[in-house]
């Protein structure tokens, strides 16, 4: 069970935008950045955003990061096939007294 | 351009103590800036941190590791190392070294997985 929760899956359609959702409680997202990343099958995961909404150099701005209160967002425009991916939020949690992960989100693109 | 490469055994008995090395290219392991972590993917996809080694040896572990978990640096080939204690089943998983500052984990390692099995 991943402190953080996200929706097991999302799809789209190619050109599309998708929005997937990461949530926590104030303990975590309540008061820490959110980062995010992508993982192919048998990859390792890949930095998209970090502090909420910050862009790795290297990473399209069709993918962007928001978090308001105990929730934290990542959006994808423009979906692409090669987006096809599990993408992962993490944050640090102050109870634990350690970073955190989501389940993670599986993204079809159909 | 960092790069970080995991080595160690792909099979450890129960009770055992799993030795993991990461191989890191690029920059070296004693440069103040990056902080040196592992991390653990389980079989059904989830991710846990296991703790992050920085400046001149400083640690830090996820307290749900209790006193299992150890960290080193070798500056002399430039690898940092993982010691996980009394290992049982529920350590199988691809363990994954990675970098970054404080607040981000970037790069990765391809990840190495490890069975604990008897």
């Amino acid at each position: 069970q991943s402190v953080l929760t996200q929706p097991p899956s999302a799809s789209g359609t190619p050109g599309q935008r998708v929005t997937m959702s990461c949530s926590g409680t104030t303990s975590n997202i309540g008061g820490n950045t959110v980062m995010w990343y992508q993982q192919v099958p048998r990859t390792a995961p890949r930095l998209l955003i970090h502090s909420d909404n910050q862009r790795p150099s290297g990473i399209p701005d069709r993918f962007s990061g928001s978090r308001s209160g105990t929730s934290a967002s990542l959006a994808i425009g423009g979906l692409e096939s090669d987006d096809e991916a599990e993408y992962f939020c993490a944050t640090w949690d102050d109870s634990l007294k350690a970073w955190v992960f989501g389940g993670g989100t599986k993204l079809t693109v159909v | 351009q960092v790069q970080l490469q995991e080595s160690g055994p792909g099979l450890v008995q129960p009770s055992q103590t799993l030795t993991l090395t990461c191989s890191v290219s690029g920059v070296s392991v004693d440069d103040s800036l990056y902080y040196w972590s592992w991390i653990r993917q389980f079989p059904g996809k989830g991710l846990e941190w296991i703790g992050y080694i920085y400046d001149s040896g400083n640690t830090y572990y996820n307290p749900s590791f209790s006193r299992r978990v150890s960290m080193s640096k070798d500056t002399s080939k430039n690898q940092f190392s993982l010691k996980l204690a009394s290992v049982t089943v529920a350590d199988t998983a691809i363990y994954f070294c990675a970098t970054g500052d404080s607040n981000w984990f970037d790069p990765w390692g391809q990840g190495t997985v490890v069975a604990v099995s008897s």
